[in-house]
């Protein structure tokens, strides 16, 4: 089925480690975006990329880093992981924008718990 | 990003019940998308508003973009037990980012 997959659902991890978390999507969207879920707060944007080689920070950006070698590719790096990062990270993809569709479609997620 | 507050935080639901739900910003948006997430998974987009005033149906939902352009509500009708989850409005802005809600986790009465 066409969609975003992300990989892995769960992750823990220990302070000061590195990981990267994966986001594919099959429908060839230019736009794609790494948001965080934390409660109450809702969903925040990490980084996002408007097209392969394009990145740019969104709100709460520090501690990761993210490229776009690809389409279909952005994946989300943690460079030193902290307590701070523990969360439910989404990716999120978006068609042409003259479509008027301006829906983005969310991965599954992964749940991160950083110890 | 843009600070968007939505109410209620949550809501207990009784099959048959109607419910609502609003979100308010400080600053103007171009569209307002209303999602729905269920546990373990990612939000689902439910309805998109592109005009101030419009006010668009889905099955039992209904959702408007209010006419200053800050504000936006969604409506369940007749709400059965699916409709538990959480619910986010978001704001697009000019840039296309989009801004999330805190959501509003709607929950079954016992």
């Amino acid at each position: 089925n066409a969609g975003v997959t992300q990989t892995p659902k769960f992750q823990v991890l220990k302070t000061g480690q590195s990981m990267t978390l994966q986001c594919a999507q099959d429908m060839n969207h230019e736009y794609m975006s790494w948001y965080r879920q934390d409660p109450g707060m809702g969903l925040r944007l990490i980084h996002y990329s408007v097209g392969a080689g394009i990145t740019d920070q969104g709100e709460v950006p520090n501690g990761y880093n993210v490229s776009r070698s690809t389409t279909e590719d952005f994946p989300l790096r943690l460079l030193s992981a902290a307590p701070s990062q523990t969360s439910v990270y989404f990716c999120a993809s978006r068609g042409p924008v003259y479509r008027a569709n301006y829906g983005y479609t969310f991965g599954s997620g992964t749940r991160l718990t950083v110890v | 990003g843009q600070q968007l507050n939505q109410s209620p935080q949550s809501m207990f639901i009784q099959e048959g019940e109607d419910v609502s739900m609003n979100c308010t910003s400080s600053s103007i948006f171009n569209t307002w998308l209303w999602y729905k997430q269920d546990p373990g998974e990612g939000p689902v987009l439910l309805i998109a508003l592109y005009k101030a005033g419009e006010l668009t149906s889905n099955g039992r939902l209904t959702a408007q973009f209010g006419i200053t352009r800050k504000d936006s509500f969604l409506n369940i009708s007749a709400s059965i037990p699916s409709d538990v989850g959480i619910y986010f409005c978001a704001g697009r802005s000019n840039d296309y980012k989009l801004s999330f809600g805190a959501g509003t986790t709607v929950t079954v009465r016992a």
